[in-house]
């Protein structure tokens, strides 16, 4: 099973901060990696997919980058909706992160 | 608008099953698949398996073999996860989720399975 590792597990930023978020593959997905947003009492959301494409209507302030075994998620400067948690997955036989909370600082 | 609307919350016993349906408008049911994905209480997201709605095709996660099985209706473009032999740590958010090649870009708001004696 690929194990996909996410840190930090928490990140406190304030808003108009930019925020990096890391996520980590135990083997290769080459670029077949998600991004998704979850707020509390809602279903995720998707950001990123392909590992850097913005999915429908996702700001441009959200970014992703990476291939293989690392890949990150920025989020420019941040605005109050975008306090949540974000999970990665990867979609070659579809594992997630346990998550990072992006919290307010 | 594409939207999948899930069916309501369900209580069971220990060793029931539980099916939750998953309704799709908005868009050609058959041209995607349906994902499965679960949240335990204060915990992350886990994929439990995809169906092709275009052939009934599935993909199992290993750990659920066995006991789940996922179908579709397409005269009625629903989707359903029946689940056997629940257990307490069955207990969860389950969440139906259309996906194109692999990728889940519109989900069902979520159905709370809650298994306890």
């Amino acid at each position: 099973e690929i194990v996909m590792t996410q840190s930090p597990a928490t990140l406190s930023v304030s808003p108009g901060e930019r925020a990096t978020l890391s996520c980590r593959a135990s083997q290769s997905v080459s670029s077949n990696l998600a991004w998704y947003q979850q707020k509390p009492g809602q279903a995720p959301r998707l950001l990123i997919y392909g590992a850097s494409t913005r999915a429908t209507g996702i700001p441009a302030r959200f970014s992703g980058s990476g291939s293989g075994t690392e890949f990150t998620l920025t989020i420019s400067s941040l605005q109050s909706e975008d306090f949540a948690v974000y999970y990665c997955q990867q979609y070659n036989t579809w594992t997630f992160g346990q998550g990072t909370k992006v919290e307010i600082k | 608008q594409v939207q999948l609307v899930q069916s309501g919350a369900e209580v069971k016993k220990p060793g029931a099953s539980v099916k939750v349906s998953c309704k799709a408008s908005g868009y050609t049911f058959t041209s995607y698949g349906i994902s499965w994905v679960r949240q335990a209480p204060g915990q992350g997201l886990e994929w439990m398996g995809w169906i092709s709605a275009y052939n009934g095709n599935t993909n199992y996660a290993q750990k659920l073999q066995g006991r789940v099985t996922m179908t579709t209706d397409t005269s009625t473009s629903t989707a359903y996860m029946e689940l056997r032999s629940l257990r307490s740590d069955d207990t969860a958010v389950y969440y139906c989720a259309r996906t194109a090649t692999m990728i889940s870009d519109y989900w069902g708001q979520g159905t709370l399975v809650t298994v306890s004696s």
